[in-house]
């Protein structure tokens, strides 16, 4: 059974860091594109950035881009956002999906998803 | 802002039939297969359509998927109660070289 399970998730004051990990089984996940999908309480859905199999493609939104880096450890099955500069309107739940193919540019064809962790930016 | 739009919301009585349409450009929909996915209240999205018209196994074929151009529709059919819930459509926009979602479609069934 695939299971994604995000962890890292709180409070944090504008303009601080956060890490963000996905830990992935029950798949080989060195063979498929992993994503960072995002939603704000109420609200609609924001594809947030994309990772390759090999890491050799990342792709991020503009509203994150220069300050959020996506990345992953095939050794430890895992799956990280490192966001920096975080704004009061990065305030969402995060949700670590898998892609069904191993490239960026994906699909979108996202075919299991996390629980997702809460990230509240707020002084 | 998405780049996709989508109804705010439709609505139809039990056993009748809803159409969502997503509407987008040559650079998203036009050129790149759409995904629908739904999302039950305090639920996390699932996966109901994938290149424009393919359902994964166990999603029931009330749920339909079709693109025209630069527009993507979902149907279902046989609306039953369980169908209440929010549905996105999702592609790739090769302009912006990211994914992008549509603005969310709430369906109720009256």
């Amino acid at each position: 059974e695939v299971q994604l399970v995000e962890s890292g998730g709180g409070l944090v004051q504008p303009g601080r860091s956060l890490r963000l990990s996905c830990a992935a089984s029950g798949f080989t996940f060195d063979h498929y594109a992993m994503h960072w999908v995002r939603q704000t309480p109420g609200k609609g859905l924001e594809w947030v950035s994309g990772i390759s199999w090999n890491s050799d493609s990342v792709a991020y939104a503009d509203s994150v881009k220069g300050r959020f880096t996506i990345s992953r450890d095939s050794a430890t099955n895992s799956l990280f956002l490192q966001m920096n500069s975080l704004r009061n309107e990065d305030t969402a739940l995060y949700y670590c999906t898998k892609d069904h193919s191993p490239t960026v540019p994906a699909s979108i064809r996202f075919d299991h998803w996390g629980q997702g962790a809460l990230v509240t930016v707020s002084s | 802002q998405s780049v996709l739009t989508q109804p705010p919301s439709v609505s139809a009585a039990p056993g009748q039939k809803v159409t969502i349409s997503c509407s987008g450009s040559s650079s998203n929909i036009g050129n790149n297969f759409v995904s629908w996915y739904q999302q039950l209240p305090g639920t996390t999205p699932k996966l109901l359509i994938y290149e424009n018209n393919k359902r994964p196994s166990g999603i029931p074929d009330r749920f339909s998927g079709s693109k025209s151009g630069t527009s993507a529709t979902l149907g279902i059919t046989g609306l039953q109660t369980g169908d209440e819930a929010d549905y996105y459509c999702g592609t790739w926009d090769s302009s912006l070289s990211a994914g992008v979602f549509g603005t969310g479609t709430k369906v109720t069934v009256l």
